[in-house]
């Protein structure tokens, strides 16, 4: 069972198109992280939510914690093909002894 | 400053041959985790080092190991291979004091043939 489940696991869209991607879980997190990572490269961290209900944005991308820290959503306005890549949620589990644990991630393919 | 770095980027074995795996961690950083990335099962922990020693453990066989060295430094060692083994390898540094903020290298692809 996965403890992050994201949504959806493949998106393809063109240039200028809005999206927004979800992750999900039954289990309350301290903290939840949002990475992208592209071929042949590891996860780079885009940002880390720690408040319920906190929103929080980087240029384009706006990411929002759920009000009960299970949930997080990654928002990502007018998409550019530089914003190919996946996207990894990752978090750690309140009461959890430091352990990360990461969402199978969301395959995005913008096209110019 | 510089990233973390792993190596070799690729490799390629048969099935129950060993392997070891290097990372050098972000300079002053004094932790380093291991994980496994596969198209089905996606980033799974393998284990955490810090200071020397194992801090956390993922659900691994045995045959998962890994040792880290006083400069930081550390080795991921995978014995009797299988073929699902295959994949690739990542290794995060971070500063204890920040937490979970974590600085992936590019990985180690390997291949078990």
């Amino acid at each position: 069972t996965q403890l992050l489940e994201q949504s959806p696991q493949f998106l393809s869209i063109q240039e200028g198109e809005n999206l927004t991607v979800y992750c999900n879980s039954s289990s309350v997190f301290s903290s939840l992280q949002w990475y992208r990572q592209e071929p042949g490269e590891g996860p780079v961290l885009l940002v880390t939510v720690v408040t319920g209900g906190e929103v929080k944005k980087l240029k384009r991308l706006t990411f929002q914690f759920g009000d009960a820290r299970k949930d997080s959503s990654l928002h990502i306005t007018a998409a550019q093909p530089g914003d190919t890549g996946l996207y990894l949620c990752a978090g750690t589990p309140r009461g959890s002894n430091y352990k990360l644990t990461f969402g199978k991630g969301t395959l995005l393919t913008v096209n110019p | 400053k510089a990233g973390v770095t792993q190596t070799p980027r690729y490799l390629i074995k048969t099935r129950g041959q060993q392997v070891t795996l290097s990372c050098s961690p972000i300079s002053g950083h004094r932790s380093v985790s291991w994980y496994q990335q596969t198209p089905g099962q996606g980033l799974q922990f393998l284990f955490e080092y810090f200071s020397e020693t194992q801090r956390n453990k993922g659900n691994f066989p045995g045959r998962f190991s890994g040792r880290q060295f006083s400069n930081s430094r550390s080795e991921m060692n995978v014995s009797t291979l299988e073929l699902g083994d295959s994949a690739l390898y990542l290794c995060a540094s971070s500063l204890d004091s920040e937490g979970m903020i974590q600085y992936f290298g590019a990985g180690t692809r390997l291949s078990v043939l």
